[in-house]
């Protein structure tokens, strides 16, 4: 059973353009939560997909980031017009649900550098 | 989220258990404390999580204290592989959301 798939593993943009990352959850597991890490810093949650619905988007800034979960294929997390302070690993995870003791599995994550 | 405290770093000889604790003296009667680790340049990894009761699988054992105002997290023989960050994180019910708040967790180095 293949664990959470992330791509691309690493992505290079200029300031300006966009950035979209690629995120397969594990088989049978329908909701996804990305969360972002700066360099020497801690995991920062985003947002809580399940199947074409945001459930929790407090921690995505308000501005060029959305995400979305369609009902078919993978989660996607946009950036536009990416700028410096971007530069991050961005982290998906999946569960098969919500229950509090469901644990989160996560994939190896994208890291994004601005240039 | 309530909140939890872990000493920054910890170190360990190979071979040796470890004991990494945590505490988290406004858990409330719903919160799971969960135990995540991240190994350098990964995404964080699911260790173990409880409710009341102490809990054991093939990676490490969880000890809630009787009030469970804190728990710790055993490694009962410590491997270079362990070397990573933990994190220790109470689960609760928020309403629509239960997603992990990740604190700064403690630097576990392992050393021959």
């Amino acid at each position: 059973n293949a664990g959470v798939m992330q791509n691309p593993r690493h992505l290079v943009r200029r300031r300006g353009q966009e950035a979209r990352l690629r995120c397969s959850p594990m088989k049978g597991h329908s909701h996804v939560y990305w969360y972002r890490q700066l360099p020497e810093e801690g995991l920062k949650f985003m947002v809580y997909l399940q199947k074409e619905n945001i459930i929790d988007e407090s921690g995505m800034p308000k501005e060029r980031f959305s995400a979305e979960f369609p009902k078919e294929g993978p989660s996607i997390l946009r950036i536009q017009q990416v700028v410096r302070g971007d530069s991050a690993a961005y982290f998906c995870a999946s569960s098969p649900g919500q229950g509090l003791g469901s644990p989160l599995h996560f994939g190896n994550g994208t890291r994004l550098t601005v240039t | 989220d309530a909140k939890t405290t872990q000493p920054n770093s910890m170190e360990s000889n190979e071979e040796e258990p470890v004991h990494l604790p945590c505490n988290h003296s406004t858990i409330s009667g719903t919160d799971y404390i969960h135990w995540y680790r991240q190994l350098p340049s990964q995404g964080p990894e699911y260790v173990i999580h409880g409710l009341t009761s102490n809990v054991n699988n093939r990676m490490a054992s969880l000890a809630i204290a009787e009030d469970r105002k804190s728990s710790t997290l055993i490694l009962h023989r410590a491997t270079l592989r362990d070397a990573a960050v933990y994190y220790c994180i109470l689960r609760g019910d928020t309403g629509t959301a239960s997603k992990l708040t990740f604190g700064t967790g403690t630097r576990l180095q392992v050393t021959l």
